[in-house]
């Protein structure tokens, strides 16, 4: 089992819809959690940082869970430049500091 | 600011070559990591540098791979010889080094790895 798991995808939803991703980690040590979007054939960039009281910005909101070790990114409102593949991130800093990447959920979001 | 820059973007190499890959980090960035990512995954860590020191090589395949930033700033991951499982897109990213936990790391465009 990976450290860093999210849900397969890919989700294919239309213009305008709401779409949820999940991610769950299993160390609980993990200290720090993000977000990454990775557009196709391009390197990961920093979506949004996920805090335990939850973040917003604009049509994306972050939740963490840590009883659950459980993380989520809500899109409303998607775009068709929403498409794209949403990395979870953890860091942790037992057995030496590491960021840890999951395998990433693919969106397209369709006209 | 200049963003992470790595060269080259693209190579095709036969099996058992030699390949070179390198990485300027952002400047003042001390922390330095080569990744790997394969088709539909996340990116893997190879090796993480602060200053030039490796701290955390334990995911480098060491019998074909290594690496080495020298003075403390650009870095250059090679690997001899490749095999076709090479195949994939190298990562390097930077940060300041920060308190453990409240690093974001910046990318650069990746170099991709084709072995034939």
């Amino acid at each position: 089992r990976k450290e860093v798991e999210q849900d397969p995808g890919p989700f294919n939803v239309p213009e305008g819809a709401t779409v949820a991703f999940n991610c769950t980690y299993s160390n609980s040590a993990s200290q720090s959690f993000f977000w990454y979007r990775q557009d196709c054939r391009k390197e990961p960039k920093l979506l949004m940082s996920v805090y335990s009281s939850g973040n917003e910005d604009g049509r994306f909101t972050a939740q963490l869970n840590r009883a659950s070790q459980y993380i989520s990114l809500l899109i409303r409102d998607s775009k068709l430049s929403d498409s794209a593949t949403y990395l979870c991130v953890v860091n942790r800093n037992t057995g030496g500091f590491k960021t840890i990447f999951g395998a990433g959920t693919r969106l397209f979001v369709k006209a | 600011e200049a963003g992470v820059v790595q060269s080259p973007r693209y190579k095709i190499i036969e099996k058992k070559q030699p390949v070179a890959f390198w990485c300027n980090p952002i400047s003042g960035h001390n922390t330095l990591y080569w990744y790997r990512q394969n088709l539909g995954q996340g990116p893997e860590l190879l090796i993480r540098y602060e200053n030039e020191e490796a701290v955390d090589d334990s995911q480098l395949p060491k019998d074909r791979f290594s690496a080495e930033r020298l003075k403390g700033v650009d870095s250059t991951l090679k690997i001899q010889p490749a095999e076709l499982g090479d195949s994939a897109v190298y990562l390097c990213a930077s940060t300041r080094t920060a308190p453990a936990g409240a690093n974001v790391l910046t990318f650069g465009a990746g170099s991709r790895l084709t072995v034939l």
